[in-house]
C-alpha cells in the first residue's frame, strides 16, 4: 500500500548549522513530493515541493532534494535559525491524488 | 483570496453522540481532503472529495463519512463518537487537477469526553 517513512522523528540543531530531514515512499509512480511545517497550534503550511521530473529545488535556506530510483527524497535546511523550530511533514502524492503523510519530524534549533 | 476556512474552530462532546464539521475550501478549488491528526499518529488521511465525489478514502471506519456540495463546501460526520476520536481535524483544498499543493485549514479541534 501507499506508505511515507520520515526519518528522525526528532531533531535538534545549533543554530546556524544544517538540518536533513529525509522521506522514502512506496510506489515508484508518485510524482509530486511537498514538505510542510507546522509551527505550535498552527495549521501545517506549504514550504517547498518538487516534481518527478527534477532533482533539486532550492528556495532561499531550504532545498529539497528527489532519488526517484532509490524512493527517497529529503528536505535540507541551512542556517538553521529559532524560527525554523517546527514540526515538518513530507508527503507524497499516490495515485488518484491522495497525498500521504510522513510521521513528521519535530526538529529543534538551539541558540 | 481567502484561505481555507472550517468551523467549528473547537468543539467538545461526549461518547455516544455525533458531529458534523464543516470546510470551506479556497474559491476555485474544487478538491478537498479531510485528515486527522493526533500527537501520536501525525497526518492520517480520512477522505477527498473532488467535484461532489468521493475520490479516495483511508482506513478509517464507516463512522467516519463526508460530503461535498456543489459549491465546493465540504462536511465530515463523525457519529458514535469515542474517546479516541479526540483529535484535531483538517481539511484541505487543492486546484482543478492532480499534483496540485493542498493549502490546509486552521483546523477543529475535537475533544471526546
Amino acid at each position: 500500500g501507499e506508505n511515507v517513512e520520515q526519518h528522525p522523528s526528532t531533531l535538534s540543531v545549533q543554530e546556524g548549522d544544517s538540518a536533513v530531514i529525509k522521506c522514502t515512499y512506496s510506489d515508484s509512480a508518485s510524482n509530486y513530493f511537498p514538505w510542510y511545517k507546522q509551527e505550535l497550534g498552527k495549521r501545517p503550511q506549504l514550504i517547498i515541493d518538487i516534481r518527478s521530473n527534477v532533482g533539486e529545488k532550492k528556495d532561499q535556506r531550504i532545498a529539497v532534494t528527489l532519488n526517484k530510483t532509490a524512493k527517497h527524497f529529503s528536505l535540507h535546511i541551512t542556517e538553521t535559525q529559532p524560527e525554523d523550530s517546527a514540526v515538518y511533514f513530507c508527503a507524497a502524492l499516490f495515485g488518484n491524488e491522495k497525498l500521504t503523510f510522513g510521521t513528521g519530524t519535530r526538529l529543534t534549533i538551539i541558540p | 483570496k481567502a484561505g481555507v476556512t472550517q468551523t467549528p474552530r473547537y468543539l467538545i462532546k461526549t461518547r455516544g453522540q455525533q458531529v458534523t464539521l464543516s470546510c470551506s475550501p479556497i474559491s476555485g478549488h474544487r478538491s478537498v481532503s479531510w485528515y486527522q491528526q493526533t500527537p501520536g499518529q501525525g497526518l492520517q488521511f480520512l477522505f477527498e472529495y473532488f467535484s461532489e465525489t468521493q475520490r479516495n478514502k483511508g482506513n478509517f471506519p464507516g463512522r467516519f463519512s463526508g460530503r461535498q456540495f456543489s459549491n465546493s463546501r465540504s462536511e465530515m460526520n463523525v457519529s458514535t463518537l469515542e474517546l479516541g476520536d479526540s483529535a484535531l481535524y483538517l481539511c484541505a483544498s487543492s486546484g482543478l487537477q492532480g499534483g496540485e499543493t493542498q493549502y490546509f485549514g486552521p483546523g477543529t479541534r475535537l475533544l471526546v469526553l
